[in-house]
């Protein structure tokens, strides 16, 4: 199946400052590629996806941005609150329609 | 927007024991459902592919006969967990996809067996 590689692990921001998170995929195939955030012990939250005919979309601080060549894409959050703290996931969905997880992030906004 | 309930939110089983993990879509019909297990701090892995009326699909390493997917209808896919062990414990995820919302996520059940 697809292998989605994420980086870092952990992130840590001063608030204010920009957080950007990278994605990679194995798989050419795939086409649609959302951006979860986790807060612990829920369910993942859809905060922006990108489909494989788009290079960048943005949506108020949030953009997700997409090289299809290189089969990776990115997310960067600007201007960072206290509340963006959480674990954040890529993911990238197949031909087969199956959606696979990054390793995830943890990203920890510092007041 | 579409949404997907998940039942029970937490159980806690003896070793041995099965349990089963519901999965309805509420306002929409999900002709497919998809089964992720989270482990403390790690990704949310697939386990399987429901498809209403026909067998699941299982990723490599997920065992079919302890893992049993059942979805007979549009709208309920059920996980059951059969006999059960500590190292099964465990964050069980369902999402459904929906053609207009794309993927929802049902609450989660955490698993303990003990």
């Amino acid at each position: 199946g697809e292998n989605v590689e994420q980086h870092p692990s952990t992130l840590s921001v001063q608030e204010g400052d920009s957080a950007v998170i990278k994605c990679t995929y194995s798989d050419s195939a795939s086409n649609y590629f959302p951006w979860y955030k986790q807060e612990l012990g829920k369910r993942p939250q859809l905060i922006i996806d990108i489909r494989s005919n788009v290079g960048e979309k943005k949506d108020q601080r949030i953009a997700v941005t997409l090289n299809k060549t290189a089969k990776h894409f990115s997310l960067h959050i600007t201007e960072t609150q206290p509340e963006d703290s959480a674990v954040y996931f890529c993911a990238a969905q197949t031909g087969a329609n199956n959606l696979f997880f990054g390793t995830g992030t943890r990203l920890t906004v510092i007041p | 927007g579409a949404v997907v309930s998940q039942h029970p939110s937490w159980v806690i089983c003896k070793s041995g024991t099965s349990v089963k993990i519901e999965c309805r879509s509420l306002d929409f019909q999900a002709t497919t459902m998809f089964w992720y297990r989270q482990f403390p701090k790690q990704s949310l892995m697939l386990m399987a592919t429901s498809n209403e009326g026909s067998k699941a699909t299982y990723e490599q390493g997920v065992e079919k006969d302890k893992f049993l997917i059942n979805h007979a209808s549009l709208t309920l896919s059920t996980l059951t967990v059969t006999s059960a062990h500590p190292e099964d414990s465990s964050f069980y995820i369902c999402s459904a996809q929906d053609s207009l919302y794309g993927y929802t996520f049902g609450s989660g059940t955490r698993l303990t067996v003990v």
